[in-house]
Protein backbone atom coordinates (compact mmCIF):
# COMPACT_ATOMS: atom_id res chain seq x y z
CA UNK A 1 0.00 0.00 0.00
CA UNK A 2 1.62 3.39 -1.11
CA UNK A 3 0.16 5.08 2.34
CA UNK A 4 -2.28 7.92 3.21
CA UNK A 5 -1.91 9.89 -0.06
CA UNK A 6 -3.27 13.60 0.46
CA UNK A 7 -3.16 16.05 -2.66
CA UNK A 8 -2.00 19.06 -3.42
CA UNK A 9 1.37 19.25 -0.89
CA UNK A 10 1.43 22.77 -1.46
CA UNK A 11 -1.24 25.05 -2.36
CA UNK A 12 -1.27 29.25 -2.67
CA UNK A 13 -4.40 30.92 -2.62
CA UNK A 14 -5.61 34.60 -1.81
CA UNK A 15 -8.13 35.51 0.71
CA UNK A 16 -11.54 34.60 -0.17
CA UNK A 17 -10.86 31.97 -2.66
CA UNK A 18 -12.48 28.28 -1.91
CA UNK A 19 -9.80 25.83 -1.09
CA UNK A 20 -10.02 21.87 -1.10
CA UNK A 21 -7.89 19.35 0.11
CA UNK A 22 -7.69 15.68 -0.65
CA UNK A 23 -6.68 12.44 1.48
CA UNK A 24 -7.11 8.89 0.33
CA UNK A 25 -6.87 6.72 3.41
CA UNK A 26 -5.16 3.36 3.25
CA UNK A 27 -6.75 1.07 2.40
CA UNK A 28 -9.21 -1.17 4.88
CA UNK A 29 -8.68 1.68 7.51
CA UNK A 30 -11.89 2.80 8.94
CA UNK A 31 -11.21 5.75 10.92
CA UNK A 32 -10.31 8.63 9.17
CA UNK A 33 -8.89 12.19 10.74
CA UNK A 34 -7.83 15.48 9.48
CA UNK A 35 -5.70 17.35 12.07
CA UNK A 36 -3.96 20.51 11.59
CA UNK A 37 -0.32 21.66 12.74
CA UNK A 38 0.26 25.04 13.79
CA UNK A 39 3.40 26.79 16.09
CA UNK A 40 0.82 28.12 18.19
CA UNK A 41 -1.49 25.30 18.69
CA UNK A 42 0.91 21.75 17.55
CA UNK A 43 -0.67 19.19 15.88
CA UNK A 44 -4.93 19.99 16.83
CA UNK A 45 -7.67 17.55 15.44
CA UNK A 46 -10.33 18.98 13.38
CA UNK A 47 -12.78 15.99 12.17
CA UNK A 48 -12.90 12.73 12.72
CA UNK A 49 -14.84 9.95 10.35
CA UNK A 50 -15.52 6.07 11.07
CA UNK A 51 -16.55 3.87 8.36
CA UNK A 52 -17.27 7.43 6.74
CA UNK A 53 -19.52 8.74 9.29
CA UNK A 54 -18.33 12.18 10.81
CA UNK A 55 -18.20 11.11 14.67
CA UNK A 56 -16.98 14.76 16.03
CA UNK A 57 -15.97 18.22 13.81
CA UNK A 58 -16.08 20.18 17.25
CA UNK A 59 -12.73 20.95 16.41
CA UNK A 60 -13.37 22.32 13.20
CA UNK A 61 -12.52 26.48 13.97
CA UNK A 62 -15.85 27.54 12.11
CA UNK A 63 -18.45 27.59 9.21
CA UNK A 64 -15.81 28.49 6.80
CA UNK A 65 -14.64 24.68 7.11
CA UNK A 66 -16.52 21.54 6.01
CA UNK A 67 -15.54 17.95 5.54
CA UNK A 68 -17.04 15.01 3.72
CA UNK A 69 -15.75 11.10 3.06
CA UNK A 70 -18.27 10.01 0.20
CA UNK A 71 -16.88 6.93 -0.18
CA UNK A 72 -14.31 4.56 2.30
CA UNK A 73 -11.39 5.67 0.07
CA UNK A 74 -11.91 9.28 -0.23
CA UNK A 75 -12.25 12.41 2.27
CA UNK A 76 -11.59 16.25 1.50
CA UNK A 77 -11.34 19.21 3.81
CA UNK A 78 -13.33 22.45 2.47
CA UNK A 79 -12.57 26.00 3.21
CA UNK A 80 -14.28 28.74 1.84
CA UNK A 81 -13.75 31.65 2.04
CA UNK A 82 -10.28 31.04 2.99
CA UNK A 83 -8.15 33.46 5.19
CA UNK A 84 -4.83 34.27 5.82
CA UNK A 85 -4.93 32.97 9.58
CA UNK A 86 -6.07 29.39 7.51
CA UNK A 87 -2.10 29.14 6.63
CA UNK A 88 -0.45 25.86 8.50
CA UNK A 89 0.03 22.35 7.37
CA UNK A 90 -3.05 19.77 7.48
CA UNK A 91 -2.86 16.33 7.59
CA UNK A 92 -4.77 13.78 6.70
CA UNK A 93 -4.21 10.34 8.71
CA UNK A 94 -6.44 6.83 8.62
CA UNK A 95 -6.03 4.02 11.47
CA UNK A 96 -7.66 0.92 11.84
CA UNK A 97 -7.66 0.41 15.35
CA UNK A 98 -5.28 3.08 17.71
CA UNK A 99 -1.92 3.49 15.82
CA UNK A 100 -2.82 6.36 13.26
CA UNK A 101 -0.91 6.69 9.42
CA UNK A 102 -0.61 10.11 8.78
CA UNK A 103 -0.13 11.43 4.91
CA UNK A 104 2.70 13.74 3.98
CA UNK A 105 0.63 17.05 4.63
CA UNK A 106 -0.95 20.10 2.48
CA UNK A 107 0.87 22.94 3.54
CA UNK A 108 -1.63 26.01 2.47
CA UNK A 109 -0.56 29.33 2.44
CA UNK A 110 -3.61 31.96 2.30
CA UNK A 111 -2.25 35.61 1.11
CA UNK B 1 -7.68 23.25 27.01
CA UNK B 2 -4.51 20.84 26.79
CA UNK B 3 -5.44 17.36 27.74
CA UNK B 4 -1.89 16.04 26.24
CA UNK B 5 1.25 18.07 27.26
CA UNK B 6 4.74 18.81 26.31
CA UNK B 7 6.56 21.53 28.17
CA UNK B 8 9.33 21.67 26.41
CA UNK B 9 9.57 22.96 22.94
CA UNK B 10 13.00 22.30 22.62
CA UNK B 11 15.57 19.66 23.63
CA UNK B 12 19.46 19.95 22.83
CA UNK B 13 21.50 16.71 23.14
CA UNK B 14 25.19 15.76 22.15
CA UNK B 15 25.67 12.69 20.23
CA UNK B 16 26.13 9.56 22.30
CA UNK B 17 24.39 10.84 25.24
CA UNK B 18 20.98 9.83 26.36
CA UNK B 19 17.63 12.23 25.23
CA UNK B 20 14.54 12.49 27.56
CA UNK B 21 11.78 13.94 26.36
CA UNK B 22 8.21 14.20 28.79
CA UNK B 23 4.86 14.36 28.62
CA UNK B 24 1.83 14.78 30.58
CA UNK B 25 -1.92 14.41 30.30
CA UNK B 26 -4.74 15.06 32.68
CA UNK B 27 -7.93 12.59 30.85
CA UNK B 28 -7.69 9.52 33.12
CA UNK B 29 -9.47 7.94 30.43
CA UNK B 30 -6.61 7.34 28.26
CA UNK B 31 -5.74 4.00 28.06
CA UNK B 32 -2.85 3.74 25.57
CA UNK B 33 0.22 5.79 24.56
CA UNK B 34 2.02 7.12 21.65
CA UNK B 35 5.30 8.87 20.43
CA UNK B 36 5.43 9.97 17.15
CA UNK B 37 8.69 11.39 15.40
CA UNK B 38 8.43 14.14 12.50
CA UNK B 39 11.12 15.17 10.16
CA UNK B 40 10.13 18.82 8.27
CA UNK B 41 7.89 18.23 5.13
CA UNK B 42 7.25 14.74 6.43
CA UNK B 43 3.43 13.53 8.02
CA UNK B 44 4.43 12.15 11.51
CA UNK B 45 5.61 8.35 11.59
CA UNK B 46 4.79 5.92 14.88
CA UNK B 47 7.59 5.61 17.11
CA UNK B 48 6.52 3.54 20.02
CA UNK B 49 3.51 2.81 22.03
CA UNK B 50 2.88 1.55 25.23
CA UNK B 51 -0.51 0.46 27.20
CA UNK B 52 -1.63 1.27 30.55
CA UNK B 53 -1.18 -2.00 31.92
CA UNK B 54 2.58 -1.51 31.37
CA UNK B 55 4.98 1.12 32.66
CA UNK B 56 7.98 0.34 30.46
CA UNK B 57 8.67 -0.19 26.77
CA UNK B 58 11.50 -1.13 24.93
CA UNK B 59 12.28 -1.19 21.07
CA UNK B 60 16.12 -0.49 20.56
CA UNK B 61 17.41 2.54 21.43
CA UNK B 62 14.18 3.64 22.39
CA UNK B 63 12.11 3.12 26.16
CA UNK B 64 9.23 4.62 27.13
CA UNK B 65 8.29 5.36 30.53
CA UNK B 66 4.41 5.34 32.12
CA UNK B 67 3.70 6.30 35.76
CA UNK B 68 0.04 6.25 35.44
CA UNK B 69 -0.26 8.03 39.20
CA UNK B 70 1.86 10.90 37.66
CA UNK B 71 0.10 10.59 34.42
CA UNK B 72 3.29 11.13 33.07
CA UNK B 73 5.47 9.23 30.38
CA UNK B 74 8.72 9.49 29.02
CA UNK B 75 10.58 8.59 25.91
CA UNK B 76 14.19 7.88 26.33
CA UNK B 77 16.39 7.65 23.23
CA UNK B 78 19.84 6.09 24.42
CA UNK B 79 22.65 6.51 22.93
CA UNK B 80 21.32 9.65 20.83
CA UNK B 81 22.09 10.19 17.23
CA UNK B 82 21.64 13.08 14.80
CA UNK B 83 19.26 11.62 12.59
CA UNK B 84 17.17 11.28 16.01
CA UNK B 85 16.72 15.07 15.46
CA UNK B 86 12.95 15.91 15.11
CA UNK B 87 9.92 16.90 16.67
CA UNK B 88 8.61 14.54 18.77
CA UNK B 89 4.88 14.11 19.70
CA UNK B 90 3.20 12.53 22.55
CA UNK B 91 -0.45 11.34 21.79
CA UNK B 92 -2.36 9.80 23.89
CA UNK B 93 -6.09 7.45 23.15
CA UNK B 94 -9.20 6.88 24.95
CA UNK B 95 -10.61 3.11 24.91
CA UNK B 96 -13.01 2.78 21.55
CA UNK B 97 -12.26 3.93 18.05
CA UNK B 98 -11.35 6.98 19.55
CA UNK B 99 -8.64 9.96 17.75
CA UNK B 100 -5.40 10.26 19.16
CA UNK B 101 -4.92 13.73 21.65
CA UNK B 102 -1.69 15.23 20.53
CA UNK B 103 0.62 16.96 22.55
CA UNK B 104 2.37 20.22 20.73
CA UNK B 105 5.52 18.46 20.31
CA UNK B 106 9.13 18.99 21.15
CA UNK B 107 12.03 19.58 19.09
CA UNK B 108 14.56 18.08 19.24
CA UNK B 109 18.45 18.38 18.02
CA UNK B 110 21.35 16.08 18.89
CA UNK B 111 24.73 18.21 18.20
CA UNK B 112 27.43 15.48 17.05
Amino acid sequence: DAGVIQSPRHEVTEMGQEVTLRCKPISGHNSLFWYRQTMMRGLELLIYFNNNVPIDDSGMPEDRFSAKMPNASFSTLKIQPSEPRDSAVYFCASSPLSEAFFGQGTRLTVV
Amino acid sequence: DQQVKQNSPSLSVQEGRISILNCDYTNSMFDYFLWYKKYPAEGPTFLISISSIKDKNEDGRFTVFLNKSAKHLSLHIVPSQPGDSAVYFCAAIRPGNTPLVFGKGTRLSVIA
